[in-house]
């Protein structure tokens, strides 16, 4: 069974940095694009990152771009996301997903984490 | 960004209704729209890829059609279990974009 579990959420000061982890299972991670999407309380979804199987292509929304880093350890099967100079906007429930497919179909979704940026 | 636009925003449905949504494209994606079903506290599931093809394991109630600018999204025969929000998404090109959704509701 697929299961994705992410970490790392919590309470951060707008322009501090924070890193989301997500723990893959069920499947071979190597052999898989990921990618992060974010929902913001009570509003819609907003894909933020995608990362390629090998982690050398890496894509980005202009929301996050140079702010935002995905990587990937496919010997530990996990998948991050490194936020740094973070805003209040940033303020969303982060979804660790894989597609299913296509490459960029999302099939799989992990629970979420929140992350809450406020002074 | 392709832009993508969904209506209605919300509907008021009854159990055994013909549920059909709407989803319009800024531009043309082809036939690389997803929809997907969240309901409340949960993640989002994937159930329709490229505009018509059901996902594994999704009940055969749910429908999708469309190529181009212009895709629907149909429940035949609307269960309780099927209230949740709606959202399209394209997969055309990055970045991959999705519609406002729209919500389903009691009458």
């Amino acid at each position: 069974e697929v299961q994705l579990v992410e970490s790392g959420g919590g309470l951060v000061q707008p322009g501090r940095s924070l890193k989301l982890s997500c723990a893959a299972s069920g499947f071979t991670f190597s052999n898989y694009y990921m990618a992060w999407v974010r929902q913001a309380p009570k509003k819609g979804l907003e894909w933020v990152a995608t990362i390629s199987t090998s982690g050398s292509r890496t894509y980005y929304p202009d929301s996050v771009k140079g702010r935002f880093t995905i990587s990937r350890d496919n010997a530990k099967s996990s998948l991050y996301l490194q936020m740094n100079s973070l805003k209040s906007e940033d303020t969303a429930t982060y979804y660790c997903a894989r597609p299913g497919a296509t490459v960029v179909t999302f099939a799989y979704w992990g629970q979420g984490t929140l992350v809450t940026v406020s002074s | 960004d392709i832009v993508m636009t969904q209506s209605p925003t919300s509907m008021s449905i009854s159990v055994g209704d013909r549920v059909t949504m709407n989803c319009k494209a800024s531009q043309n994606v082809g036939s690389n729209v997803d929809w997907y079903q969240q309901k409340t506290g949960q993640s989002p599931k994937l159930l329709i890829y490229k505009a018509s093809n059901r996902y594994t394991g999704v009940p055969d109630r749910f429908t999708g059609s469309g190529s181009g600018t212009d895709f629907t999204f149909t429940i035949s025969n609307m269960q309780a279990e099927d209230l949740a929000v709606y959202y399209c998404m394209q997969s055309n090109s990055y970045p991959p974009t999705f519609g406002g959704g729209t919500k389903l509701e009691l009458k």
